[in-house]
């Protein structure tokens, strides 16, 4: 029954290759994001997604691409992947825009 | 550059104790919520408190809102061990439905 469910927890991978983590959420939430959390604990939005239709689309490197089959999933896709990569990914849900954000458990994607 | 500051970055308190965080933010915002992160978990949303609000009550939570000063506190009465945890404010800055922009954390630490 967790509400915003993210696969995989852990992703080990060497430089240069191509990963997806996928994001499900089974409260009817409209409006779903993704974030990196850097070594530091720094959270910052990368995309967000309000019924299937990209709102968000922060300043991030174009080997980064979100996709919204339906409302209830927000995958992300990482080409070539960098040492710089290396971080924590939250997916998070709301009902609306301007409301409580539910998060995910993460997935720390590590860089060989 | 960072939306929110937290203040301070680490707190270590006895249980029973209570706990004030501090949050400072640089523009208009439309809300400012609190959200916890335990170690290796996602964040779980405590408060969120809007621009035309002063303060709110939620158990033992109570948050303050001062929007000429552009600052917010989070105060946690009787501290458990189990409120051991890192503390974020995040903004929803005016005109950017949906967009938090997430502080740098408090992380508290209650001790028996």
């Amino acid at each position: 029954d967790t509400a915003v469910s993210q696969t995989p927890k852990y992703l080990v991978t060497q430089m240069g290759n191509d990963k997806s983590i996928k994001c499900e959420q089974n409260l009817g939430h409209d409006t779903m994001y993704w974030y990196k959390q850097d070594s530091k604990k720094f959270l910052k939005i990368m995309f967000s997604y309000n019924n299937k239709e990209l709102i968000i689309n922060e300043t991030v490197p174009n080997r980064f691409s979100p996709k919204s089959p339906d409302k209830a999933h927000l995958n992300l896709h990482i080409n070539s992947l960098e040492l710089g990569d290396s971080a924590v990914y939250f997916c998070a849900s709301s009902q609306a825009q301007d409301q409580p954000q539910h998060f995910g458990d993460g997935t720390r994607l590590s860089i060989l | 550059s960072q939306q929110g500051e937290e203040d301070p970055q680490a707190l270590s308190i006895q249980e029973g104790e209570n706990a004030t965080m501090n949050c400072s933010y640089k523009t208009s915002i439309n809300n400012l919520q609190w959200y916890r992160q335990n170690s290796g978990r996602g964040l779980v949303h405590l408060i969120l408190i809007r621009s035309n609000e002063r303060e709110k009550h939620s158990g033992r939570l109570r948050v303050t809102l001062d929007t000429s000063k552009k600052s917010s506190s989070l105060l946690i009465t009787a501290s458990r061990a189990a409120d051991t945890a890192s503390y974020f404010c995040a903004t929803e800055v005016a005109g950017t439905a949906s967009k938090l922009t997430f502080g740098t954390g408090t992380r508290l630490q209650v001790t028996l």
